[in-house]
């Protein structure tokens, strides 16, 4: 059974500051790696993308990808009450129907 | 604007019933995804159809369906629904392993 684990939350960082989510996966295969944001009643926003070792950086947002201990993490500089949704996190095995398994997500409340 | 288009937006129906979504795919789209996501979970696979065929299974039982047409459009099909069937179904196209963007979703009410 693949698994990808999150901390629930919720997770609240002061506006301007870093917010540091993290998510485990068990299928050491894994190929790929999303994060997602998701706004109260929203679908789903790709946000990042990863696939090798190492930090990805787009604008505000760095994805880092360890997969040695199958470990990917999502910082966010300069933290903004509009960055508050909950964010979820999808690997993809790359076995098979490109299906991705996603944790269950962390709510993220950046205050004013 | 992912390009992805679902309809409708909001159902509700009752338990036993049956309920059809349907998914309109971003444009060169060969590849159509249909998630399921509960209150509190992440989405869950359903299934996957490539250029008409289902090519992917999550454990989901056989009352629910697909179907892709030659435009790549697609439908999910529930039958007997039960009361666990709701939440927001969400649709995905995309072309080989391009990373998935989803429509806007399906608010699915089951009474």
């Amino acid at each position: 059974q693949k698994e990808v684990e999150q901390n629930s939350g919720p997770l609240s960082v002061p506006e301007g500051a870093i917010a540091s989510l993290n998510c485990t996966y068990s299928d050491r295969g894994s190929q790929s790696f999303f994060w997602y944001r998701q706004y109260s009643g929203k679908s789903p926003e790709l946000i990042m993308s990863i696939y090798s070792n190492g930090d990805k950086e787009d604008g505000r947002f760095t994805a880092q990808l360890n997969k040695a201990s199958q470990y990917v993490s999502l910082l966010i500089r300069d933290s903004q009450p509009s960055d508050s949704a909950t964010y979820l996190c999808a690997v993809y095995s790359g076995a098979g129907s490109y299906q991705l398994t996603f944790g269950k997500g962390t709510k993220l409340s950046v205050i004013p | 604007e992912t390009g992805v288009t679902q309809s409708p937006t909001h159902l509700i129906k009752t338990r036993g019933q049956q309920v059809t979504l349907r998914c309109s795919s971003q444009s060169g789209h060969n590849t159509v995804s249909w998630y399921q996501q509960a209150l509190g979970q992440g989405p869950q696979f359903i299934f996957q159809y490539y250029r008409e065929e289902e090519n992917g299974r999550g454990n989901f039982p056989p009352r629910f369906s697909g179907l892709q047409f030659p435009n790549y459009s697609s439908e999910l099909n529930v039958n007997a629904l039960e009361l666990d069937d709701s939440a927001l179904y969400l649709c995905a196209s995309s072309d080989d392993e391009s990373p998935l963007h989803f429509g806007n979703g399906t608010r699915l009410t089951v009474t």
